[in-house]
């Protein structure tokens, strides 16, 4: 059974479209995130949600939209696709963090977005 | 600033011999640190982590080490496997109560020789 599950896993897609990529987690985790990886590898936050409501936007341009409709799903909008976009986006999940319980984060496998 | 930076971008080693991937962080504030595994074409995998209160974590055949006097951070892998070949992720958790948030480091690439 897949616990962070996202779709598509690959999308090629011209400048100046919309696209959503979609996420599911089966962990019963209260916690989503979304992270972007660059063509260099680095895995950078972008957004987290907490039972529904969004806890962290990091300076994200507001073409990103994300939408949680419960604990379980956190999907992903973007409007009008720069070339900039290209990365890999991955979604994840986790218990809500406390100084006791630490904070696994499972990620999903990735979604490759190529824009052209 | 924020920043969890790696000192060594590739790390190549022989199948058998230990593995020691470096990793420097810079705010003493963290509390709480994780090491992922990225294999090619997949998403991060949960390695091992390690609270402040500790200095020394094991798993199977991995180990971490953290020096909070110098703000370190080390996985050792004891006779590295081909399947241990991906790239490594130390990570910080930065509690801010609701807006914690995981901090990545910028990742060494282990390659492992036959």
């Amino acid at each position: 059974d897949t616990a962070v599950s996202q779709t598509p896993k690959y999308l090629v897609t011209q400048m100046g479209n919309d696209k959503s990529i979609k996420c599911e987690q089966n962990l019963g985790h209260d916690t989503m995130y979304w992270y972007k990886q660059d063509s260099k590898k680095f895995l950078k936050i972008m957004f987290s949600y907490n039972n529904k409501e969004l806890i962290i936007n990091e300076t994200v341009p507001n073409r990103f939209s994300p939408k949680s409709p419960d604990k379980a799903h956190l999907n992903l909008h973007i409007n009008s696709l720069e070339l900039g976009d290209s990365a890999v986006y991955f979604c994840a999940s986790s218990h809500h963090y406390t100084r006791s319980s630490g904070n696994t984060i499972y990620f999903g496998e990735g979604s490759w977005l190529t824009v052209v | 600033g924020e920043s969890v930076g790696l000192h060594l971008p590739t790390l190549s080693v022989q199948e058998g011999d230990n593995s020691i991937i470096n990793c420097a962080y810079s705010n003493s504030a963290s509390d709480y640190f994780i090491w992922y595994k990225q294999e090619s074409g997949k998403g991060p995998q949960f390695i091992i982590d390690i609270r402040s209160n500790m200095d020394k974590r094991q798993g199977q055949r991995v180990t971490v080490l953290l020096n909070k006097t110098v703000k370190h951070l080390s996985l050792q892998i004891a006779a590295t496997q081909p399947g241990d070949s991906a790239v490594y992720f130390c990570a910080e958790l930065r509690d801010g109560g609701a807006t914690n948030k995981l901090i990545f480091g910028t990742g060494t690439l282990l390659a492992v020789q036959p």
